[in-house]
């Protein structure tokens, strides 16, 4: 079984600045993913970014990186000049690298509110 | 890219009454669909796996024979909510798998409310 915990319910930055949303999980599979997804107030979920965990380099999409500690099993997001537009919640995910078992474990969420 | 579409968007009906929420895939065939759901401020739990052309798998505790999942194409899978009473009432989403890709996309949700 899987489990994903984000202990941050709530986090709020100025805008233009950097922020880190925390992530941790457990997993007995060796092969997986974690993903960071975003839910803003229209609640069409949307993929911030992936990383694979077999790869040891750290994911980065633009404005968003992870920073990726396989050993502790941590997952933690990072936006850097943070926008307005990226208010919204944040879930972190994981599921097992494995055709057929594709689904998704989330975390309960940060919301993230960006001050002007 | 790749887009997944949930139909309705918002439903109310009466309690005792079904309601059928559709996902389809736009532009890709999709093998696996999963159905969510968010109650407020919560995070998403799975509530199903559907194969198409298949039994869908139900998650512990969620009752299979009120919560009717059909994938009967590669493009649509349909939840029905049987006999549906306000602790019903939720936020469901869906995904969809691009055949044997990695990637999974998440349709728009569909708010149930049950009078």
């Amino acid at each position: 079984a899987q489990t994903v915990t984000q202990s941050q319910p709530e986090m709020s930055v100025q805008e233009a600045e950097t922020v880190t949303l925390s992530c941790t999980y457990d997993t007995s599979e060796s092969d997986y993913y974690l993903f960071w997804y975003k839910q803003p107030p229209s609640r069409q979920m949307i993929l911030v970014i992936r990383q694979e965990a077999y790869k040891q380099q750290n994911a980065t999409e633009n404005r968003f990186s992870v920073n990726f500690q396989k050993a502790a099993k941590s997952f933690s997001l990072k936006i850097s000049d943070s926008q307005l537009g990226d208010a919204a919640m944040y879930f972190c995910a994981s599921r097992i690298r494995m055709v057929g078992n594709e689904k998704l474990t989330f975390g309960t969420g940060t919301r993230l509110t960006i001050i002007p | 890219g790749a887009v997944v579409s949930q139909h309705p968007s918002w439903v109310i009906c009466k309690s005792g009454t079904s309601v059928k929420i559709e996902c389809r895939s736009l532009d890709f065939q999709a093998t696996t669909m999963f159905w969510y759901r968010q109650f407020p401020k919560q995070s998403l739990m799975l509530m199903a796996t559907s194969n198409e052309g298949s039994k869908a798998t139900y998650e512990q505790g969620v009752e299979k024979d009120k919560f009717l999942i059909n994938h009967a194409s590669l493009t649509l899978s349909t939840l029905t909510v049987t006999s549906a009473h306000p602790e019903d009432s939720s936020f469901y989403i869906c995904s969809a798998r691009e055949g044997l890709g990695n990637t999974i996309y998440f349709g728009e949700g569909s708010w149930l409310t049950v009078v």
